[in-house]
């Protein structure tokens, strides 16, 4: 299994509270994502990161920040939770991304974590 | 816009069964298609990335296949097992002209076998 842990694994908060969310990887993995998982709705990509300070934003990033000072490690903050944002949260990483920008073995491959089961009331 | 399906959204089946899970996809412009399977309060776990270069990836009971020129993948899991029992979640990198390299995810398939 690739070494992700998610933290916490589950958290319950109330509206307005700020939240942080923790991915540490072991592998070294350049690409980091945070993802949200909803019925109906699937997975969706909140942020990612393809470096150290570097990050940008996904499909359904409003009320989301990230951070990345060290390779192994991803933060997502909910700067004042709301209900909508109650969801199972899951950090994926990738070694690189295949095309031009990849090397030869990158393929693209994700790997999860866990997951954060957060619910805001 | 790339979109990705699933069919059936369920499937149960009796222990020893083969069955086929599908995947279909609108845009070709894919690096790779990936499958996963997810138990219920866990993470998503990664059986088969077929390169979009490739027509086909095999790691044991497990069989994925690649047309990428007609959008789909099928998944074949010889002699189900109860063990077997999960969601399955097929994903593609899809080539972006205007920003990121997206990762569109399907719903899921999520699946019995009853012993």
């Amino acid at each position: 299994d690739a070494g992700i842990t998610q933290s916490p694994r589950h958290k319950v908060t109330e509206t307005g509270t700020p939240v942080t969310l923790r991915c540490h990887q072991t592998e070294n993995h350049r690409y980091m994502y945070w993802y949200r998982q909803d019925p109906g709705h699937g997975l969706r990509l909140i942020h990612y990161s393809y470096g150290v300070k570097d990050t940008d934003k996904g499909e359904v990033s409003d009320g989301y920040s990230v951070s990345r000072s060290k390779t192994e490690d991803f933060l997502l903050t909910l700067e004042s939770a709301t209900s909508s944002q109650t969801s199972v949260y899951f950090c994926a990483i990738s070694r690189g991304l295949p095309g031009l920008a990849g090397g030869r073995h990158d393929t693209g491959e994700l790997f999860f974590g866990e997951g954060s089961r957060l619910t805001v009331l | 816009k790339q979109e990705v399906t699933q069919i059936p959204a369920a499937l149960s089946v009796p222990e020893g069964e083969n069955l086929v899970l599908n995947c279909s996809f609108t845009d070709s412009a894919i690096y790779n298609l990936q499958w996963f399977r997810q138990d219920p309060g866990k993470g998503l776990t990664s059986l088969l990335l077929i390169q979009s270069s490739q027509r086909e990836q095999t790691s044991g009971r497990l069989n994925a296949s690649l047309d990428k020129s007609s959008g789909r993948s099928t998944l074949y899991i010889a002699a189900s097992q109860p063990g077997d029992s999960a969601t399955y979640l097929c994903a593609v990198l899809t080539v972006s002209k205007t920003s990121y390299d997206k990762v569109i995810f399907g719903p899921g398939t999520s699946l019995s076998v009853i012993p």
